[in-house]
Parts: structure tokens; sequence; C-alpha cells
């Protein structure tokens, strides 16, 4: 079975320019996650999708950050523009069913703004 | 703000002793405990997870789970240089919250 997809793996970008972020998760797994890893610390919840809905974006810095999953599959993170402390670790992870807690990571895309 | 905490070390512990992490989180909402285990530089794998109040056992690692006290920990046992890694606890109910993690490290 293969696991959950994501691209790029690194991204380095100027302050104020913006970046996309791709996510395939695991076949059949209807609920997918954005995270935040800053170094040092846990993942932070960005966003969370039931198949193309949005359940949880309590945490998603909505002025410049943006995600969508149009088609219940894959699922793209957007930032513009970004800032310094937007340097982190993106990581997807996707769970076969909302309040099925067993999340599966996918490898991350690690994000340097200069 | 609902937290989940960890000591963030390092935990060095010698090869083939027992390795105790411990996590203490504040809502009592939660429902499902994970712990995962983090290499420097790669994304979180799932290793265990715990519903129930008492001891789940899963090969060399043992989840144990106090609701009352609001304690979660995991056991190593005969750890191994591999198992040198940062382990994040996490608890939650609709979504997690994950702790800052505890850097073990298994010396020789």
């Amino acid at each position: 079975e293969a696991g959950v997809a994501q691209s790029p793996r690194y991204k380095i970008i100027e302050k104020r320019q913006s970046v996309a972020f791709w996510c395939n998760p695991i076949s059949g797994h209807a609920t997918l996650y954005w995270y935040q890893q800053i170094l040092g610390q846990g993942p932070k919840l960005l966003i969370q999708f039931q198949n193309n809905g949005v359940v949880d974006d309590s945490q998603l810095p909505k002025d410049r950050f943006s995600a969508e999953r149009l088609k219940g599959v894959d699922s793209t993170l957007k930032i513009q523009p970004a800032k310094l402390e937007d340097s982190a670790v993106y990581l997807c992870a996707s769970s076969l069913k909302a309040g099925y807690n067993e999340q599966f990571f996918g490898p991350g895309t690690r994000l340097t703004v200069l | 703000q609902k937290e989940v905490e960890q000591n963030s070390g390092p935990l060095s512990v010698p090869e083939g002793a027992i390795a105790s992490l411990n996590c203490t989180y504040s809502d009592r909402g939660s429902q499902s405990f994970f712990w995962y285990r983090q290499y420097s530089g790669k994304s979180p794998e799932l290793i265990m997870f715990i519903y129930s109040n008492g001891d789940k056992e899963d090969g060399r690692f043992t989840a144990q789970l106090n609701k009352a006290s609001q304690y979660v920990s995991l056991l190593i046992r005969d750890s191994q240089p591999s198992d040198s890694a940062t382990y994040l606890c996490a608890a939650g109910g609709n979504k997690l919250t994950f702790g800052t993690g505890t850097q073990l490290k298994v010396e020789l």
C-alpha cells in the first residue's frame, strides 16, 4: 500500500513570495490533515478535511494561508505572501475517516523563507 | 488552550535497558492517545495508540494510560540504538494535539 505522497520535498523562497505544496493521501483515506512543524516543536494542525469539506481550520492563518481538496483526494496548501516565521516542515497526514485518529504522515516539505 | 506536555530530554539510557517516556494532557475530553517516533529529518511514524485505561503491549513497546491522572506513558524494553529518536505524544478526539516530543538516546 502506497503511503502519503508530498511534493516538493524542499523549497527555498524569499519573503513575500508565494509557494504551494501538494499532498496525495493513502488511497481510500477520507480525512486529510495539514500540519506545520517548526524545529524543536510538535506538529501543529493547520487544517483538516473530511472528503472535500473543511472540518477544522481554526489554526490556519487565513490572511496568508489557503488550502483546498477539490475532488476529495489530493490537496494543495498555499502560502501567499510568505513570512520568515513560515520556515518549517509542512506535513500532510491522512486517516481512514473522521474520528479515526490513526494518522499516517507523508515525508513532509521543508520550507525555508529567506 | 488544550496542551500536551512532555519533557524535552534528552533521555539517555544504555542499550538493553527500559526507556520510560511520559506525557500529560490537559483536555479531559481526550479519547485517544498516540505515540509517534520521529527520526531527525524524517516525518512522524505511528508506533502505538491506546484508548482505554491500563496497559497495551506491542512487541517491545508498552503504552500506559491513566485518564484520572491525565497521564500517558510509553515503555520501550530492551532499548536499541535504533530506538534513538524523538518520541511525540498526541492526544485528542476529533483532532490531535501533539506534545513537543522527548528526545531519546540509547547508548552503546
